[in-house]
């Protein structure tokens, strides 16, 4: 079965430093989205790219959080400097979207991130 | 009051019994999503629906756009159901267009079914 592939599954790191969160979209899939889940807030749209563009970020804290899709294979989303705050489960998921509209969306397994 | 409110919360079933899960939202939508997370688990996309109902084994999606409500039966449960189900929508305008993604979440639905 064709699978979202993140790592890493889990991270432990100190505050203030830099924490790198990668995944593999589906191939063929033409849309990635990065969620966040906390106890707290639940289920998070932190940002999401169409055929490689950005298109809505809004989620996401700027000052701190960064995400790129260098190519079609690699979506990364960065954090720098980490705060305790941002200690949670970080899923990509990965989408189709045609004319018809959209369907067809897969999660990753999540990377678990703490910050101590 | 948030858009999109399940009910219940929490939910224990006894093996083999029918469950009903409720999913309703205040906002136009134009899909909705019913997932499920395992604990410690990843997250699954049961159904996405727009209109009438789905059926996949023993779970069954329903949708009412006019009411604006949702539900997600599981038939003959089993204790491997046990996990959470988020409902999540897309807002009305955004499924297909530049702006697809911004899938509204409910709270989740604590499933356990005892052998």
């Amino acid at each position: 079965d064709a699978r979202v592939t993140q790592t890493p599954r889990h991270k432990v790191t100190e505050m203030g430093q830099e924490v790198t969160m990668r995944c593999q979209p589906i191939l063929g899939h033409n849309t990635v989205f990065w969620y966040r889940q906390t106890m707290m807030q639940g289920l998070e749209l932190l940002a999401y790219f169409r055929n490689r563009a950005p298109l809505d970020d809004s989620g996401m804290p700027k000052d701190r959080f960064s995400a790129e899709m260098p190519d079609a294979t690699l979506a990364t989303l960065k954090i720098q400097p980490s705060e305790p705050r941002d200690s949670a489960v970080y899923f990509c998921a990965s989408g189709l979207v045609s004319g018809a509209g959209a369907n067809v969306l897969t999660f990753g397994a999540g990377s678990r991130l703490t910050v101590l | 009051k948030n858009e999109v409110e399940q009910s219940p919360q929490n939910l224990t079933a006894q093996e083999g019994e029918f469950i009903t899960i409720n999913c309703s939202y205040s906002v136009g939508i134009s899909a909705l999503h019913w997932l499920q997370q395992h604990p410690g688990g990843g997250i699954v996309s049961l159904f996405m629906l727009s209109s009438g109902k789905k059926k996949h084994g023993r779970l069954i999606a329903t949708i009412n756009i006019q009411e604006k409500h949702s539900s997600l039966h599981i038939t003959a449960s089993h204790p491997r159901d046990s996990a959470v189900y988020i409902c999540a929508v897309y807002p009305r305008g955004y499924a297909g267009g530049t702006s697809y993604g911004k899938l509204t979440f409910g709270q989740g639905t604590i499933l356990t079914v005892h052998p």
